[in-house]
């Protein structure tokens, strides 16, 4: 996808509400989708994938919704703690020939949880 | 398992210098990758391997290098130094159908 520069996204909550983060996601091919979190210093951290095959696939307080439609991803992570505080990313991969090894990255979602 | 190790964690370069970045996995993973991210941007990918032998271009490939003379070493290779090229640089690596492991990063600064 395009960079959009220093300007990420930004989502604020209070601790204790649900969250939502959404990623458009450029390629109508790929098939397999990932959200990671990183904090500060830290390298990115796995934490769901979905498949093409799925719309939906749920996690220990985090849920992922595909919709291939419109090519859309959300994150839900229900009663959100101060320790969510992070910047968000999605990811997309090809599963097949020449693309398998490769993940694209979206440009990311600041998430501040307030206490 | 001590899952995907970079080293150095921090490294300043002169212009025009050479340096190799080090990544080592110990899962037996197939596929490893390097990227770069810079400051409010995503991950964008420089090169990636499928296996020992194997290595093909990314997004961001021009002014380094790799090799995968082994499953478990993807190192990294900046051939001539440019500010450009300032930045965190990731290691990651995949087994099968599932997601990459990421390491701590290597942030690099090119004076």
């Amino acid at each position: 996808g395009e960079s959009v520069g220093l300007h990420l996204p930004t989502l604020s909550v209070q601790e204790g509400d649900n969250s939502i983060i959404n990623c458009a996601y450029s390629n109508s091919a790929s098939d397999y989708f990932i959200w990671y979190k990183q904090e500060s210093g830290k390298g990115p951290q796995f934490i769901i994938d979905i498949r093409s095959n799925m719309d939906k696939r749920q996690g220990q307080r985090v849920t992922v919704l595909l919709n291939k439609t419109v090519k859309h991803l959300s994150l839900q992570i229900a009663a959100t703690q101060p320790g969510d505080s992070a910047v968000y990313f999605c990811a997309e991969n090809i599963g097949r020939g020449t693309s398998y090894g490769k993940l694209t990255f979206g440009q990311g979602t600041i998430l501040t949880v307030h206490p | 398992n001590a899952g995907v190790t970079q080293t150095p964690k921090f490294q300043v370069l002169k212009t025009g210098q050479s340096m190799t970045l080090q990544c080592a996995q110990d899962m037996n993973h197939e596929y490893m990758s390097w990227y770069r991210q810079d400051p409010g941007m995503g991950l964008r990918l420089i090169h990636y391997s499928v296996g020992a032998g194997i290595t093909d271009q990314g997004e961001v490939p021009n002014g380094y290098n790799v090799s995968r003379s082994t499953t478990e070493d993807f190192p990294l290779r900046l051939l001539s130094a440019a500010p450009s090229q300032t930045s965190v640089y990731f290691c990651a690596s995949r087994r099968g159908d599932y997601g990459y492991t990421f390491g701590s990063g290597t942030r690099l600064t090119v004076v």
